[in-house]
């Protein structure tokens, strides 16, 4: 079975300061890969896939498929980033698999 | 466009009842799948309809139903209720299915169980 792993409930980190998101999965084949961010008091909102290779609101995720992970990655981060943000896998034509995301503090 | 709409938005029941949540999918979406939401366990998925039929399923007891009308409207119905279902249920549509589209949430529907 599919499994997404985000080993950290919570990330503090300052304003400016790089930020890292880890996630990791399990699957033997070819997997599309996501990340969904909810903002306090919003709904649960697609971030970025890895098909698309776009950079959302400064975020970034590479797929290596080498390490199975799909970390996010933002170089200055923002107060407005603060949000709980999860990783999420499909397989083929199954649902979608989530991880149980870790939340994002940006301190000013 | 109109987003998911679900409701109510907030229900408090006590344990042994049985509850009924509603979604309203995005116009023109045929899919909507429902989420389980908890602090421990995150998202957990519940079942996916599409066209009236339930295609995929997650790994819940038969306790956890739900329905899909022909106008994409769904239901969802939890029986004899245990304090362990309080959470967000999320419905999520999208045009064709988890599988091949993007999938857009709803506001969620808060359920306490006393």
């Amino acid at each position: 079975a599919q499994r997404v792993t985000q080993p950290e409930k919570l990330l503090s980190v300052f304003k400016g300061a790089p930020v890292e998101l880890k996630c990791n999965y399990s699957y033997s084949g070819s997997p599309e890969l996501f990340w969904y961010v909810q903002y306090s008091r919003q709904r649960l909102q697609l971030l970025l896939r890895h098909i698309s290779r776009e950079s959302i609101k400064g975020f970034t995720a590479d797929l290596n498929k080498g390490e199975t992970s799909f970390h996010l990655k933002k170089p200055f981060a923002q107060e407005e980033d603060s949000a709980m943000y999860y990783c999420a896998l499909r397989a083929g034509n199954t649902p979608l698999v989530f991880g149980k995301g870790t939340r994002l503090s940006v301190i000013a | 466009k109109a987003g998911v709409t679900q409701t109510p938005r907030y229900l408090i029941k006590t344990r042994g009842q049985q509850v009924t949540l509603s979604c309203s999918p995005i116009s023109g979406h045929r899919s909507v799948s429902w989420y389980q939401q908890t602090p421990g366990q995150g998202l957990q998925f519940l079942f996916e309809y599409f066209s009236e039929t339930q295609r995929n399923k997650g790994n819940f007891p038969g306790r956890f139903s739900g329905r899909q009308f022909s106008n994409s409207r769904s239901e969802m119905n939890v029986s004899t209720l245990e304090l362990g279902d309080s959470a967000l249920y999320l419905c999520a549509s999208s045009i064709l299915g988890t599988g091949v589209n993007e999938q857009f949430f709803g506001p969620g529907t808060r359920l306490t169980v006393l």
